[in-house]
């Protein structure tokens, strides 16, 4: 079974700080993405990597950098915290082909006060 | 812009019932489409995958069509138990994935 892990469920900071995700797959997946999804706006996509060292921006990057170094782990930065990047952050992995399954992470609840 | 559209918003239906679930997207020009389902609080699940050159896929009591002419996705759950509910979100792969808002499903005991 493929595994997409996060590093936290629940993450409380403060206005300001720098923020780190991670997020690790287990299937050694090329394509992976981080979404966030809030109430009434459904999921939109922050950024995606489809190799190592490499990034694409999706629809809302604004406030958000990323990071690939190791092709199984992609990190989501929030640089400077701010109340509005209160959400929930999902991330998600899948195989380079476009007929595969994505698969998504538990999820990590961030509240930024 | 690909738009995914899923009626109704929300359903509640007796345990036993059939549950017919529906997904339409705006552009046909897709690679494929995904069924999830999320817990409150939770990630998503992948419970089906539909390739753009097929009709239907099966998996247990779950079963997905799809008319990519048409726009159309239809999540059939047989015999829904109290466990199935959740909120459903189909997803269509074109460039990228673009998300349903979701129905959500109470099932009641």
């Amino acid at each position: 079974d493929v595994k997409v892990t996060q590093s936290s469920r629940y993450l409380v900071k403060r206005t300001g700080e720098k923020v780190f995700l991670e997020c690790v797959q287990d299937m050694d997946h090329e394509n992976m993405f981080w979404y966030r999804q809030d109430p009434g706006l459904g999921l939109r996509l922050i950024y995606f990597s489809y190799d190592v060292k490499m990034k694409e921006k999706g629809d809302i990057p604004e406030g958000y950098s990323v990071s690939r170094e190791k092709k199984e782990r992609f990190s989501l930065i929030l640089e400077s915290a701010s109340t509005n990047q209160t959400s929930m952050y999902l991330c998600a992995s899948r195989q380079g082909q476009r007929n595969y399954e994505q698969y998504f992470g538990p999820g990590t609840r961030l509240t930024v006060t | 812009k690909q738009e995914v559209t899923q009626i109704p918003a929300a359903l509640s239906v007796p345990e036993g019932e059939n549950l017919v679930l529906n997904c339409s997207f705006t552009d046909s020009a897709i690679y494929n489409l995904q069924w999830f389902r999320q817990d409150p609080g939770k990630g998503l699940t992948s419970l089906l995958l539909i390739q753009s050159s097929q009709r239907e896929q099966t998996s247990g009591r779950l079963n997905a069509s799809l008319d990519k002419s048409s726009g159309r996705s239809t999540l059939y759950i047989a015999a829904s138990q109290p466990g199935d509910s959740a909120t459903y979100l189909c997803a269509v792969l074109d460039y990228k994935l673009s998300f349903g808002a979701g129905t959500t499903v109470t099932v009641r005991a």
